[in-house]
């Protein structure tokens, strides 16, 4: 199985400032054949499912905010935040879609510092 | 708009049965894949298992592999998710969500929560 860690577990950043994290997979979920990363990021508010964010390590799902973006490639990769809001107060997981079973990181708690 | 309500849980005693079903609107479930995805309390999210649209591809996490058994049915637009010998560490919120053609999760229900408790 794939092994998804996040970093850090949790996260406090002013509102207005960059908030970044970090995703590692245990091996490569870069498919040769399209040279597509299979790595999906997912907001969830609580009390709320997860939304999904980014798609494909840094597409962005239709209607997310520009100040939500992806990067990275094979086994390294993150999400940032450009300026903190306060709706974006959640907890963010990185999921690869590589190769069953799906898994997903262990969450990273963002709140207002 | 896409819709998946998720229906079915609810409090069983340890190695009972349970069937949860999804039902999705809005969108053509004959097309896509849906998988169920469950978050125990406190904790974050857990694959538990998907099925292609064609029923050819069918996945399981290794914590529930047969125990659970995944099912659709495309003429009612339902899915369903029969869990046998359940145990207390099943307890959780369990979502379906929408997978694209590459299995992108992209609409999730708000979930139906299991508790296995005596």
């Amino acid at each position: 199985d794939i092994v998804m860690t996040q970093s850090p577990d949790s996260l406090a950043v002013p509102l207005g400032e960059r908030a970044t994290i970090h995703c590692k997979s245990s091996q490569s979920v870069l498919y040769s054949s399209n040279n597509k990363n299979y790595l999906a990021w997912f907001q969830q508010r609580p009390g709320q499912p997860p939304k999904l964010l980014i798609y494909w390590a840094s597409t962005r799902e239709s209607g997310v905010p520009d100040r939500f973006s992806g990067s990275g490639s094979g086994t390294d990769f993150t999400l940032t935040i450009s300026s903190l809001q306060a709706e974006d107060v959640a907890v963010y997981y990185c999921q690869q879609y590589y190769s069953t079973p799906y898994t997903f990181g262990q969450g990273t708690k963002l709140e207002i510092k | 708009e896409v819709q998946l309500v998720e229906s079915g849980g609810g409090l069983v005693q340890p190695g009972r049965s349970l069937r949860l079903s999804c039902a999705a609107s809005g969108f053509t479930l004959d097309d896509y894949a849906i998988h169920w995805v469950r978050q125990a309390p406190g904790k974050g999210l857990e694959w538990v298992s998907g099925i292609s649209w064609n029923r050819r591809s069918i996945g399981y996490a290794d914590s529930v592999k047969g125990r659970f058994t995944i099912s659709r049915d495309n003429t009612k637009n339902s899915l369903y998710l029969q869990m046998n010998g359940l145990r207390a560490e099943d307890t959780a919120l369990y979502y379906c969500a929408k997978g694209t053609i590459y299995d992108i999760l992209d609409y999730w229900g708000q979930g139906t929560l299991v508790t296995v408790s005596s």
